[in-house]
């Protein structure tokens, strides 16, 4: 149980295009997704939560207008890089939990590696 | 806000030695710890958590005790293995609402035959 799908798992896409990546809980309802960004051989760096029905919360740093997020349902977040740049170029990784407690577990998607030319 | 202190990796081991990666967290309030590993281009997968002091949390011969007075979850194996090559990134949940776990640095670990 408790599993969080991506898609897609790699995309690679021409500068100034707009690329969506998809996150989906299969077998549960998500109240709340994150999403990350990661570089090579770094950390996580969240980029944003985001509730259902709700706008988006970006963390400092992070454009909105760039990284859209939009929360659906329960069990979608779609997360989209307009006008990509080569810099966007990055491993994104969303995460959804249930419910609203910050103890409760995160899980994890397997992650989207975007390339932009 | 919450923050994590991982030792610097990499960390390379022969296999079937003894692995030691140590994290102190700084969290207010009761946190949850967990361990996540990444593989190789994967996402995170939760390894083992811990909800309470002197907890210890465990999977796949893994261990890790919660220990507040020290404010540590060290992660341990008694005998790793080649397949336990990957990243582990040490975090602790917060309780005062809605907030996402916040990773450090992460530890590469290299294990070799």
């Amino acid at each position: 149980g408790a599993v969080v799908s991506q898609h897609p798992s790699w995309v690679i896409c021409k500068s100034g295009t707009s690329v969506k990546i998809e996150c989906r809980s299969l077998d549960f309802q998500a109240t709340t997704m994150f999403w990350y960004r990661q570089f090579p051989k770094q950390s996580l760096m969240l980029m944003a939560t985001s509730n259902e029905g709700s706008k988006a919360t970006y963390e400092q740093g992070v454009e909105k207008d760039k990284f859209l997020i939009n929360h659906a349902s329960l069990t979608l977040s779609t997360l989209t890089v307009t006008s990509a740049h080569p810099e966007d170029s990055s491993f994104y990784i969303c995460s959804a939990r249930v419910g609203t407690s910050g103890n409760n577990e995160q899980f994890f998607g397997p992650g989207t590696r975007l390339t932009v030319l | 806000g919450n923050s994590v202190t991982q030792m610097e990796g990499p960390v390379t081991l022969s296999e079937e030695a003894f692995l030691t990666i140590n994290c102190t967290y700084t969290a207010t309030g009761y946190p949850s710890l967990f361990w996540y590993v990444q593989y190789p281009g994967e996402g995170l997968q939760l390894l083992l958590k811990a909800t309470k002091a002197d907890d210890k949390g465990s999977n796949k011969g893994f261990e890790a005790t919660y220990r507040k007075e020290t404010t540590s979850f060290h992660l341990e194996k008694g005998s790793v293995q080649v397949s336990d090559s990957a990243v582990y990134f040490c975090a602790p949940s917060s309780n005062s609402g809605n907030t996402p776990l916040v990773f450090g640095k992460g530890t590469r670990l290299s294990v070799i035959a």
